[in-house]
């Protein structure tokens, strides 16, 4: 049983606010990445990690931003939230390419978050 | 660009097999994965083909072609807890994912 926890699992809040969106992992893992999804669409990823203090943008562009201090933890900000934001916000974390799982993701249950 | 094409939708009956067949167009490859998410859920993982040919893990069983770009995922004696979305996923590089568009599965009585 993968161990992956996002909160909060709903969010609705007025524009211009400042959110944070926290993930944790307590299975070690040094991968972390988050993807956004919107209703019947693909995943599409916005930010990765590849260990503490490193963080990369994926394939999305986002106006988000993420940090990595330490190993459990990787929580997504949006300084000034949109409508556009709407959306449902994945953490995932993986172990490194030497564990006996290296292809599999394993994902928190998601915050779904909405911006008047 | 990157792209990855799966059929919008499937219907299939109890008992019955579906296979879900999944197109890729990616800057990289190192293997193919799927995973399957139920409405509300979070995506959980079921296959991954790194090499060419036929991967079994119980009901399911997964296929990819690299020269083809091509894969599809095998359902069999489905049931209706199999009613889901299905995603084919590319990995293509330092173990990140591309993934595709998503197959809706409807399995009825």
């Amino acid at each position: 049983e993968a161990d992956i926890y996002q909160t909060p699992r709903y969010l609705v809040i007025g524009t211009g606010k400042k959110i944070t969106l926290e993930c944790s992992q307590t299975m070690g893992h040094d991968k972390m990445y988050w993807y956004q999804q919107d209703p019947g669409m693909e995943l599409h990823l916005i930010h990765y990690s590849y260990g503490v203090n490193s963080t990369e943008k994926g394939d999305l562009s986002s106006e988000s931003t993420v940090s990595r201090i330490r190993t459990e933890h990787f929580p997504l900000t949006l300084e000034s939230a949109r409508p556009s934001h709407t959306s449902q916000y994945l953490c995932a974390s993986s172990e490194g390419p030497s564990g006996p799982l290296p292809n599999e993701q394993f994902f928190g249950p998601g915050t779904r978050l909405t911006v008047l | 660009g990157q792209s990855l094409e799966q059929p919008s939708e499937v219907t299939a009956v109890e008992g019955a097999i579906v296979q879900i067949n999944c197109t890729y167009q990616t800057s990289g490859f190192y293997g193919l994965s799927w995973y399957q998410q139920h409405d509300g859920g979070a995506p959980t993982f079921l296959s991954y083909n790194g090499l060419d040919g036929l991967e079994e893990t119980g009901r399911f069983s997964s296929f990819l072609s690299r020269s083809d770009s091509y894969g599809y995922l095998l359902l069999q004696e489905l049931q209706m807890k199999d009613s889901a979305s299905y995603f084919c996923a590319v990995t293509t590089g330092f173990q990140k994912l591309v993934f595709g568009t998503g197959t809706r599965l409807l399995v009825s009585p």
